[in-house]
């Protein structure tokens, strides 16, 4: 029973350079998220998704692009890494949309 | 846009004794309400969660009450415990909404 698993759990990169933060969930789930969480900030909406083929942007999207290509899977792509994007990020999923999300455990991203 | 503030940021009580944490929200068409807890190092998880329908939910010595009129909710633990030490965060949404707007966390210690 995996729930929602992101991948990696730790990652430094270096001003400029590009990855992927990896989200997967196993329980069917239409509404996907990532949020953001910095200190004496909460959780910020970065991007979403309600199903395959749709993704729309949250409150912080700058930055930062995602695609839906099946249910089960979320990534979160930094296409050029800046100090402003070191963060917590967490993935989230739920079913009916919007309602009682499930967390992945986190990436801890930091850019210098 | 959608805002959820709440307070306080640090709260600090002794065992045994009660603790409130609030927020408001600022979108009048939000009707879902849940509050999570994050324990160091670890996900958010949902620990209850309430509906526009309802003024007070309970679940053990977890509660929560929702004034809609004035735009606030609450949660309420009595009996606390050390192990109830953690960030809790409130949220708010719309049925119609895809996104779980967060308040900025409140730091809970339960001093023994």
């Amino acid at each position: 029973n995996a729930g929602v698993t992101q991948t990696p759990k730790f990652q430094v990169l270096k001003t400029g350079q590009s990855m992927t933060l990896q989200c997967a969930q196993d329980m069917n789930h239409e509404y996907m998220s990532w949020y953001r969480q910095d200190p004496g900030m909460g959780l910020r909406l970065i991007h979403y998704s309600v199903g395959a083929g749709i993704t729309d942007q949250g409150e912080v999207p700058n930055g930062y692009n995602v695609s839906r290509s099946t249910t089960e899977d979320f990534p979160l792509r930094l296409l050029s890494a800046a100090p402003s994007q070191t963060s917590v990020y967490f993935c989230a999923s739920s079913q009916p949309a919007g309602k009682d999300a499930f967390f992945g455990q986190g990436t801890r991203l930091t850019v210098v | 846009g959608e805002n959820v503030e709440q307070h306080p940021s640090t709260l600090s009580v002794q065992e045994g004794d009660s603790a409130v944490i609030k927020c408001t929200y600022s979108d009048s068409a939000s009707n879902y309400f849940p509050w999570y807890k994050q324990e160091l190092g670890k996900r958010p998880q949902l620990i209850i969660d309430i509906r526009s329908n309802v003024g007070e939910k309970k679940d053990q010595r977890i509660a929560v009450t929702l004034n809609k009129t004035a735009k606030h909710f609450s949660l309420h633990i009595t009996e606390t415990q050390p192990e109830d030490s953690a960030v809790y965060f409130c949220a708010a949404s719309r049925d119609s909404s895809y996104k779980l707007i967060f308040g900025s966390g409140t730091r809970l210690l339960v001093r023994p």
